[in-house]
């Protein structure tokens, strides 16, 4: 069946950088892009990024700068960076699946919390 | 692209009929999906191209709408219905979410 598995929970520091990994399986991964979404506590879906087999991204204006995205399709994995972390950037960060144009499955999420 | 959904948060008994709003800033086609997410949950995918149902979610659930009004209904309620449900445009990347609406079951 098919499964995204993040990596685990991350503490981090103000000012320090985090990497969530994403890893696919049960469907073609080069078949698909995937997409980042995050959650602060108490709060709404916020999409943050998106990449497709290609190379190519595209990045919400708020985090142009300060995330990237990347995969390792040799894997098929998918990687989260954000940097210049402060505590607004506490949240629940997801991978999702896009095979359509469209999210359609999503991972289980990665708490990041950000604290001094 | 701007999202506003609405209502923020609505309460409704088992069998009733509720509907859900989403308006785009900017006409998308039928670019919409609609997301349900429970507590301590990911998101899971309702609809997509507006109407069309995804993988095994129930009939109870429709969608409807086009360029910048839409709609999610609920037929009959269900308890297991109660959570926070999400429109998200996909005309374009990026994407955007509407805010949420919180449902509970009285």
């Amino acid at each position: 069946q098919v499964q995204l598995r993040q990596s685990g929970a991350e503490v981090k520091k103000p000012g320090a950088s985090v990497t969530v990994s994403c890893k696919a399986s049960g469907y073609t991964f080069s078949d698909s892009s995937i997409h980042w979404v995050r959650q602060a506590p108490g709060e709404g879906l916020e999409w943050m990024a998106w990449s497709n087999p290609s190379g190519a991204t595209v990045f919400a204006q708020k985090f142009e700068g300060r995330v990237s995205v990347t995969t390792d399709a040799s894997i098929n994995t998918a990687y989260l960076d954000v940097s210049r972390l402060t505590s607004d950037d506490t949240a629940i960060y997801f991978c999702a699946r896009d095979t359509r144009g469209f999210i359609d499955f999503w991972g289980q999420g990665t708490l990041v919390t950000v604290s001094s | 692209i701007q999202m506003t959904q609405s209502p923020p948060s609505l309460s409704a008994s088992v069998g009733d009929r509720v509907t859900i709003t989403c308006r785009t800033s900017q006409a998308i086609s039928v670019s919409l999906a609609w997301y349900q997410q429970k507590p301590g949950k990911a998101p899971k995918l309702l609809l997509y191209a507006a109407s069309a149902l995804g993988s095994g979610v129930p009939s109870r659930f429709s969608g409807s709408g086009s360029g910048t009004d839409f709609t999610l209904t609920i037929s009959s309620l269900q308890p297991e219905d109660s959570a926070t449900y999400y429109c998200l445009h996909y005309y374009l990347t990026p994407n955007s979410f509407g805010q949420g609406t919180k449902l509970e079951i009285k």
